[in-house]
């Protein structure tokens, strides 16, 4: 079965301090990633995504994300955190199964603490 | 800007009693989502629907059901609740295999 890995479930950084999650994916064929925040009390949005192209994406807020297939990852990257980055970071993954519904696995979540 | 709306952010409902959860999107989308999501467990699907009339169960189906009437609205069932369906409901819609827009959230408390 499907499944997607997010190594840390806490993290905590003071600003300016860079910034990487680890996400990694079991799945052999075709993938879409994506890596989605939900800040305290708001709805889960898209911070960037990878379909095809350059394996290197970016995405809003300087975000961005290197998509490795020969190591299953797509690990998220931010040169420099502020304390508005503190929020929660799922990576989810389409599985290009053959049919046309994006049904996503998602990891369990990165909790991010921004210290000022 | 896509919008998914849901009906209620908060809910506390009594073990036993039959729950709506409602989500309604502006998009034309044709696939809607139902996830549950619970600290360290993140977000985990419950059923999904790729057109009017159309289900398909997702990872975690038991307990749940789902109703699409109309092509907007997404209606997640619980025929009796129970303690361990406390959790935050997130619905979402797509088009095709693009990206997932998710509504704000319900969170339901069953006591």
């Amino acid at each position: 079965a499907q499944s997607v890995s997010q190594h840390n479930h806490h993290v905590i950084l003071s600003e300016a301090a860079s910034l990487e999650l680890g996400c990694n994916y079991s799945y052999g064929g075709t993938v879409n990633l994506f890596w989605y925040v939900q800040y305290p009390g708001q709805h889960l949005q898209l911070l960037l995504k990878y379909f095809s192209g350059d394996p290197l994406v970016k995405g809003i807020k300087g975000f961005e994300a290197e998509f490795i297939k020969s190591k299953f990852s797509f690990n998220l990257r931010k040169p420099s955190v502020q304390w508005s980055d503190t929020a929660e970071y799922f990576c989810a993954v389409n599985a290009h199964s053959g049919g046309a519904t994006n049904k996503l696995i998602f990891g369990t979540g990165t909790l991010l603490a921004v210290q000022p | 800007d896509v919008k998914v709306t849901q009906s209620s952010r908060y809910l506390v409902k009594r073990t036993g009693e039959k729950v709506f959860l409602e989500c309604v999107q502006d998009m034309d989308h044709e696939n809607m989502f139902w996830y549950r999501q619970d600290p360290g467990l993140g977000l985990r699907l419950i059923y999904f629907s790729y057109d009017v009339k159309m289900k398909e169960k997702g990872d975690i189906p038991e307990g749940y059901s789902v109703s699409r009437e109309k092509k907007e609205r997404f209606s997640l069932i619980l025929e009796s609740a129970s303690t361990n369906q406390t959790s935050m409901y997130l619905c979402a819609s797509t088009a095709g295999l693009e990206t997932q827009y998710f509504g704000p959230g319900t969170r339901l408390l069953v006591l």
